[in-house]
């Protein structure tokens, strides 16, 4: 069954401290994408991968590193994390065109 | 860079009636629309995808597209209280694999 899994769910991390949150898809997929979510601004999307080695830049990159080492995973980099980044983050992973992601079941960060 | 708007933010539609959403992209190198719906404290789970001009019913939802005007809708019949939800509307262009999301519709059905 396809699945994407992300971890932490949890994070409570400091200002100005180094977060990383990983995603892991079994689903041989080469889309990869990083999503953050707050309330009036949908899914908005920060970095994205086409495969192992690659990383975009999305819609809002800045403060976010991403890492794709192998097919199944992407990692998002906050080198210095601030309370602004406070918010849920979502994985998604997708492959041929058309083909709509599948989604990961989120990881809360506060950024305190 | 595309941006996804949707309409309304939010709706409330009594049980049993229809509820109609709106998506419009500003890009006309739209490619794929897709709606997503996410009850509250889940992640989102696709609904209906349309590629292509014209109309898509699958059970209680129907979805419209018009590539012309960039604009698609989703309408849901008989609306049930397990409807309530956030609506996604999500596109993509030709030429890359970039998904973008509008900032959703919140739906309330009231029993």
């Amino acid at each position: 069954e396809a699945a994407v899994t992300q971890s932490p769910r949890n994070k409570v991390a400091v200002t100005g401290g180094k977060v990383t949150l990983s995603c892991n898809q079994t689903n041989n997929h080469n889309n990869m994408y990083w999503y953050r979510q707050d309330t009036g601004h949908g899914l908005r999307l920060i970095h994205y991968s086409y495969g192992a080695g690659s990383t975009e830049k999305g819609d809002i990159p800045d403060g976010y590193k991403a890492s794709r080492p192998s097919q199944e995973n992407f990692s998002l980099i906050l080198e210095l994390a601030t309370p602004s980044q406070t918010s849920v983050y979502f994985c998604a992973s997708g492959d041929a065109r058309g083909q709509a992601p599948l989604f990961g079941e989120g990881t809360r960060l506060s950024v305190l | 860079q595309q941006k996804v708007q949707q309409s309304p933010e939010s709706l409330i539609v009594p049980e049993g009636g229809m509820a109609s959403l709106n998506c419009t992209s500003s890009d006309r190198n739209v490619d794929y629309f897709w709606w997503y719906r996410q009850h509250s404290g889940k992640s989102p789970k696709m609904l209906m995808s349309i590629f292509s001009n014209g109309e898509k019913e699958e059970g209680r939802f129907t979805v419209h597209l018009n590539k012309a005007s960039l604009h698609t809708s989703l309408h849901i019949r008989d609306s049930q209280p397990s409807d309530s939800a956030l609506y996604l509307c999500a596109a993509t262009n030709y030429g890359n694999e970039k998904i973008t999301f509008g900032a959703g519709t919140k739906l309330t059905i009231k029993p």
